[in-house]
């Protein structure tokens, strides 16, 4: 089945420490987003690539680093520099062009400890 | 400034209960607007989309959202809901020429009893 796998469903953290977020899909599209998802606020676009080798900062990109050498991956960097990084993140991808949604991954939940 | 906004933040229903749940946006342009569900437990998923054409556009699960462009809303109906439906509802805006975002309202949290 075609699809978007987000690993691991849930990560904790200690205070201080880097942790990588794993996106990958096999749907063959262009484009790949990261959403931070917080209760009462909403989806929130961190960071976006429209194409390998390319990404752009979304509304919330500090404290965070994403790397798109290929065209099925696109992960997440949450580093220490992020002061609230408890949350639910989301990982999404669609074609590029006009009218095409977005498809979503299940989702990984990071705690601090 | 680009802004999607929910009205209604927690609604509770009783089965068979109509459903409607507000969306208006402030985007300057054209507009391609979306209602994602997020069950419990399970990944977002489109539940409707208007590209043009009929602004009446129906969706999965007999979900039903209205284009009302002078109002700029895309309002979520529902003629008779089941408990299934319990979920959290989110209405997004992308603009039609600038793709590269989709921008969300905060969520609105259903909650259907039997």
């Amino acid at each position: 089945d075609g699809g978007i796998t987000q690993s691991p469903k849930y990560l904790f953290r200690k205070e201080g420490q880097n942790v990588t977020l794993s996106c990958e899909q096999n749907l063959n599209h262009d484009a790949m987003y990261w959403y931070r998802q917080d209760p009462g606020q909403g989806l929130r676009l961190i960071y976006y690539s429209q194409i390998v080798n390319d990404f752009q900062k979304g509304d919330i990109a500090e404290g965070y680093s994403v790397s798109r050498e290929k065209k099925e991956s696109f992960p997440l960097t949450v580093t220490s520099a992020q002061k609230n990084p408890t949350a639910f993140y989301l990982c999404a991808s669609s074609r590029t062009g006009q009218n095409q949604p977005q498809h979503f991954g299940d989702g990984t939940r990071l705690s601090i400890l | 400034a680009q802004s999607v906004s929910q009205h209604n933040h927690h609604v509770i229903l009783s089965e068979a209960a109509s459903l409607e749940l507000g969306c208006n946006y402030s985007y300057g342009g054209t507009v391609n607007l979306f209602w994602y569900v997020q069950y419990p437990g399970q990944h977002l998923q489109l539940l409707l989309k208007y590209f043009s054409g009929d602004p009446l556009v129906k969706g999965i699960k007999g979900f039903e959202a209205e284009f009302i462009k002078s109002k700029f809303s895309f309002n979520l109906r529902k003629p008779s809901v089941q408990w299934s439906d319990t979920a959290e509802y989110f209405c997004a805006v992308m603009g039609s020429y600038n793709t590269d975002k989709l921008i969300f309202g905060t969520g609105t949290r259903l909650q259907v009893f039997p």
